[in-house]
């Protein structure tokens, strides 16, 4: 199985400052199609996961601009510009490109 | 906007057999191309079940291979699970959830089975 190594696991953040999110993956995630299926979810507390970006660095429909997806082969991004009360909440880094699909572990965005 | 909704026991005995069903609204079934399920242990991380496509074919974690069936409901517009033999490590929240551009795009809100 594919390994998604997220750091940190915990971002205590400003409000308003940037945060950043790192996710490792033990393998390249460029499929044999020639897109690279990492994505980036967002849970809230209480709710279920949210798709905020796919394929590296698309938005998801209604996703604030706030959020940007970046990398590639095995190093990837996301990166939140200014954060706000209600980005707090887990995030997951997630690959498709090879079964079974994997999750990194989460990082907890939290406000300091 | 596609919504899904998790359905089924909330508690299930060890040794039994896990079912849980997602009724989808918002689209049909068989015009989406594949839909899956997740779990997640209270306080833990995720895990991805399997998938299965609107035609039947399914792809599982190797890891439960063993013990998970995946099916579709046209006529309802729904696609279950069954996942068997269930022990205290089989509960979590189960998420369904809609496939599309290689990722996870929609997910149900989840239900929590307790296997005890």
């Amino acid at each position: 199985d594919i390994v998604l190594t997220q750091t940190p696991l915990s971002s205590p953040v400003t409000l308003g400052q940037p945060a950043s999110i790192s996710c490792r993956s033990s393998q390249s995630l460029v499929h044999s199609d020639g897109n690279t299926y990492l994505s980036w979810l967002q849970q809230r507390p209480g709710q279920p996961p949210r798709l905020l970006i796919y394929k590296i660095s698309n938005r998801f429909s209604g996703v604030p601009d706030r959020f940007s997806g970046s990398g590639a082969g095995t190093d990837f991004t996301l990166k939140i510009s200014r954060v706000e009360a209600e980005d707090v909440g887990i995030y997951y880094c997630m690959q498709a490109t090879q079964f079974p699909w994997t999750f990194g572990q989460g990082t907890k965005v939290e406000i300091k | 906007q596609v919504q899904l909704r998790e359905s089924g026991p909330g508690l299930v005995k060890p040794s039994g057999t896990l079912s849980l069903s997602c009724g989808v609204s918002g689209a049909s079934i068989i015009n989406i191309n594949w839909w899956s399920w997740v779990r997640q242990p209270p306080g833990k991380g995720l895990e991805w079940m399997g998938e299965i496509y609107h035609s039947g074919s399914t792809t599982y974690n190797p890891s439960l291979r063993s013990r998970l069936t995946m099916s579709v409901d046209k006529s309802n517009n729904q696609f279950s699970l069954h996942l068997r033999s269930v022990t205290a490590a089989d509960t979590a929240v189960y998420y369904c959830a809609k496939g599309g551009e290689g990722t996870i795009e929609y997910w149900g809100q989840g239900t929590l089975v307790t296997v005890s």
